[in-house]
């Protein structure tokens, strides 16, 4: 099974401030990789996919990097609505696992 | 636009059996694997299993391997999936979710909850 480590497991930022998230797989998943996005209360939406594209309707300021086992999802300026929980996925192998989450947060 | 409508969620006994569908309208169904990934009280994103669009190959995480069979029905553009022996690990809200020709989960309904519980 491949594990996704996420982190970090909070981040603590304001409005306007840039994100970086990072998503490390135990084994190489080449570009299979996805983010998601979930807010409270709410299903989960896809934002990127194949490591790097962003999914319709997806704004410009994600923007998903990587290869290999090693990726990265960027916000370039949170807006309000942006705070949330984002995870990871690889698409690999069987199973499917996700990461364990990391929490953009209002600081 | 995609809709996925998932019920038969609820209470139920360890031991205990539970139906969940997902009703999915807005796409060709048939074309589409779909699959189920589930959220436990407070915790992360868990997948459990995806079916093929066509040929129905079926998939599962070793956590519910044996216990759970998910299944569809073009005609009626339904995903059941039905879960046998559910133990308390087993409470979680339950997704039903679309996936795109490259297997991305693209399409989510709101989820459906299961509590395992005496």
């Amino acid at each position: 099974e491949i594990v996704l480590t996420q982190s970090p497991a909070t981040l603590s930022l304001s409005p306007g401030e840039g994100a970086t998230l990072s998503c490390r797989a135990s084994q190489s998943v080449t570009t299979y990789l996805a983010w998601y996005q979930q807010k409270p209360g709410q299903a989960p939406r896809l934002l990127i996919y194949g490591a790097s594209n962003r999914a319709t309707g997806i704004p410009a300021r994600f923007t998903g990097s990587g290869s290999g086992t090693d990726f990265t999802l960027t916000i370039s300026s949170l807006e309000p609505e942006d705070f949330a929980v984002y995870y990871c996925q690889q698409r690999s192998n069987w199973p499917r696992t996700f990461g364990q989450g990391t929490k953009v947060e209002i600081k | 636009e995609v809709q996925l409508l998932e019920s038969g969620g609820g209470l139920v006994q360890p031991g205990g059996s539970l139906r969940l569908s997902c009703e999915a309208s807005g796409f060709t169904f048939s074309s589409y694997a779909m699959s189920w990934v589930r959220q436990a009280p407070g915790k992360g994103l868990e997948w459990v299993s995806s079916i093929t669009g066509s040929d129905g190959r079926t998939f599962y995480a070793d956590s519910v391997k044996g216990r759970f069979t998910i299944s569809r029905d073009n005609s009626k553009n339904t995903v059941d999936l039905l879960m046998n022996s559910l133990r308390a690990e087993d409470t979680a809200v339950y997704y039903c979710a679309k996936l795109s020709n490259l297997w991305d989960n693209d399409g989510w309904g709101q989820g459906t909850l299961v509590t395992v519980s005496s």
